[in-house]
């Protein structure tokens, strides 16, 4: 299991373009990076994975370089309702899934 | 998409006493999870369930104090016993998605007095 790194905290102002950086440098060949997002009072829900060059979905788009040992979660023009913690986890197959302390994304008006 | 339905939602309970959380998936799942969050943490894992044998529990935490079930490929609970107010905390179960995306139950709010 990929051990990971996040900033703590970020800010960011409503319409913004916000970039969270992952670094996982003991990645293994067939581990994936998974994102999740968790608001107050509720369980983390999936964002975006990916394995290795970007990944886009309707939320957030990942950027994972050749090297792997890192990845950049994007999340275009955030709102207010972005406010959140954000995780990224590292893993392949039937993995167990432990959560670093992710990174506390605050959106301002 | 595989939906976890967990019970209680939130209690408040007297030290000393030992409450059962239950977690319901709506299909067959290998693996599932217990977690504790505590206010303004990350999620800490206390043990992973696999149906027909012992739950694996991470260093910290006991089967004495979190013993888990797992009769099926589809439910699991989760007791913490001999409650003190450090149990106070949110308690989550999750499993993997076929997809491999990892799925929560909404948490289970425990206050202890």
């Amino acid at each position: 299991l990929a051990k990971t790194t996040q900033p703590i905290s970020m800010d960011s102002y409503e319409g913004q373009e916000v970039n969270i950086t992952c670094s996982h440098n003991n990645i293994a060949t067939n581990d994936y990076i998974t994102w999740y997002q968790q608001f107050p009072s509720q369980g983390p829900r999936f964002i975006i994975q990916g394995y290795k060059t970007k990944v886009t979905n309707e939320v957030a788009s990942l950027f994972i370089p050749a090297d792997r040992k890192s990845s950049t979660l994007s999340l275009p023009r955030v709102s207010l309702s972005d406010t959140a913690v954000y995780y990224c986890l590292g893993g392949g197959g039937s993995y167990i899934p432990t959560f670093g302390r992710g990174t506390s994304l605050i959106v301002h008006p | 998409s595989a939906v976890i339905s967990q019970k209680p939602s939130r209690d408040i309970c007297q030290r000393g006493t030992s409450l059962t959380i239950q977690c319901q998936v709506d299909s067959q799942v290998t693996m599932m999870f217990w977690y504790r969050q505590q206010p303004g943490q990350s999620l800490t894992l206390i043990a992973t369930a696999n149906q027909g044998s012992e739950a694996t529990y991470e260093s910290g935490f006991v089967i004495d104090k979190f013993p888990i079930s797992r009769p099926n490929l589809t439910f699991s609970t989760l007791t913490v016993s001999n409650m003190s107010p450090e149990d106070s905390s949110i308690y989550l179960c999750s499993a993997f998605r076929d997809t491999g995306e990892l799925f929560f139950g909404e948490g289970s709010r425990l206050t202890v007095l």
